[in-house]
């Protein structure tokens, strides 16, 4: 089972931009497609971004389309959300997430999420 | 578009079985098998616990069974046990721009 470490959290200003990392281990990171999930504080799961093991297929929640950017650095095992234009709804721990099938990089596949990391907080505030 | 419907709260004895619907439509739950179930303990990372309507993890305990009937997929705990008290979350692939739904949660008490 792979480990995840998420890091990048902190309070922003409505408007402002942020980008966290979740660094991989203990598994092919470039074989499997990776997703961003975030939890606002005492409410439920939301699925935000997915990104396919060979970055070239991207995808996104209608709620953050064209404000947030999944990308990854496979030689480094390094997965990003870069976050910009951020509201106090965005507000919310953010998880990154392993899928479980190696090799499948349909949107079908991305909430098969077998090892998640312990996430990071994002506070949207002024 | 709505998260799916779950039952805020379930409880249960131990040794006894309970179970948690997550109700969709036609769009999601009714039209996909990319149904999973998550299991999340306060201040900790989810645990899938069900894939693909039915299908166990490695690990995962075989008293945790998952079903679908029509637009409502239902998850099975049976031998209760203390350690199951938690938050679950169904999620559901869905043929909507969004792509995935998560249910808004149960928490389960074990009495």
């Amino acid at each position: 089972e792979g480990q995840l470490l998420e890091s990048g959290g902190g309070l922003v200003q409505p408007g402002g931009s942020l980008r966290l990392s979740c660094a991989a281990s203990r598994f092919s990171f470039s074989h499997y497609a990776m997703s961003w999930v975030r939890q606002p504080p005492g409410k439920g799961l939301e699925w935000v971004s997915g990104i396919s093991g060979n970055g070239l297929s991207t995808f996104y929640a209608d709620s953050v389309k064209g404000r947030f950017t999944v990308s990854r650095d496979n030689s480094k095992n390094t997965l990003f959300l870069q976050m910009s234009s951020l509201r106090a709804e965005d507000t919310a721990v953010y998880f990154c997430a392993k899928v479980l099938y190696e090799y499948v990089w349909g949107s079908y596949n991305l909430l098969n999420c077998d090892s998640w990391g312990q996430g990071t907080l994002v506070t949207v505030s002024s | 578009q709505s998260a799916l419907a779950q039952p805020a709260s379930v409880s249960g004895s131990p040794g006894q079985s309970i179970t948690i619907s997550c109700t969709g439509s036609s769009n999601d739950v009714g039209a996909y098998k990319y149904v999973s179930w998550y299991q999340q303990h306060p201040g900790k990372a989810p645990k899938l616990m069900i894939y693909e309507v039915s299908n166990r993890p490695s690990g995962v305990s075989n008293r945790f069974s998952g079903s679908k009937s029509g637009n409502t997929a239902s998850l099975t705990i049976s031998g209760l046990q203390a350690e199951d008290e938690s938050d679950y979350y169904c999620t559901s692939y869905t043929d909507s721009s969004t792509l995935w739904l998560f249910g808004g949660g149960t928490k389960l008490t074990v009495l």
